[in-house]
């Protein structure tokens, strides 16, 4: 059971938009920063937000990070095949003094 | 370009220790504060430790209850895990990640630890 809830999978057609939610608590997500991780089949995570809204100069603006009060949401637009993928929420616990992950979303592009 | 490199996985018996090393290079290591992460198979992203660039600073997930340690040598640009007691749960792919202050700005690929008889 992860500190920090997301769905399972989310799914939606090329081209299409997506939002992939990530709940957690006034110890975490509230009063920390949020970063968000896509990690593509067979390789490592690659940092796709930070700082709750920030994209590394190399994401492309289809990705975009929001938050407000105990959750988070990463959203893409203009979906691709190539977005298909596991993403994963993270941000620092203020209670359990460590980094903490969401469980993880799959993106299936349909 | 940044690159971390993790080496020292593999195959090890229940009880048994190991200890993972993590060479980085691309940037100026020191400066850094480092992280290990992993990942079961078939399973999310676990944060295992931090460890700030002087090693003044270390922080531990409270799962691994005393039996991982993290280390670095600035001199080697180099970060450890020393892991005993492994159980059959700590079978996983080990990343190494760099801290970007906020966020694991960079990742290696990932070294595989497998615990069995």
């Amino acid at each position: 059971q992860s500190v920090l809830t997301q769905p399972p999978s989310v799914s939606a057609a090329p081209g299409q938009r997506v939002t992939i939610s990530c709940s957690g608590s006034s110890s975490n997500i509230e009063n920390n920063y949020v970063s968000w991780y896509q990690q593509l089949p067979g390789t490592a995570p690659k940092v796709l937000i930070y700082e709750d809204n920030k994209r590394p100069s190399e994401i492309p603006d289809r990705f975009s990070g929001s938050k407000l009060g105990t959750s988070a949401t990463l959203g893409i637009t203009g979906l691709q095949a190539g977005d298909e993928a596991d993403y994963y929420c993270a941000t620092w616990d203020s209670t359990l003094y460590g980094v903490v992950f969401g469980g993880g979303t799959h993106l299936a592009v349909l | 370009e940044v690159h971390l490199v993790e080496s020292g996985g593999g195959l090890v018996q229940p009880g048994g220790s190991l200890r993972l090393s993590c060479a980085a290079s691309g940037f100026t290591f020191r400066t850094y504060s480092m992280n290990w992460v992993r990942q079961a198979p078939g399973k999310g992203l676990e944060w295992l430790s931090y460890i700030s660039g002087g090693s003044s600073t270390i922080y531990y997930a409270d799962s691994l209850k005393g039996r991982f340690t993290i280390s670095r040598d600035n001199d080697k640009n180099s970060l450890y895990l020393q892991m005993n007691s492994l159980r059959a749960e700590d079978t996983a792919l080990y990343f190494c990640a760099r801290n970007d202050v906020n966020y694991f700005g960079y990742w290696g690929q990932g070294t595989l630890v497998t615990v069995s008889s």
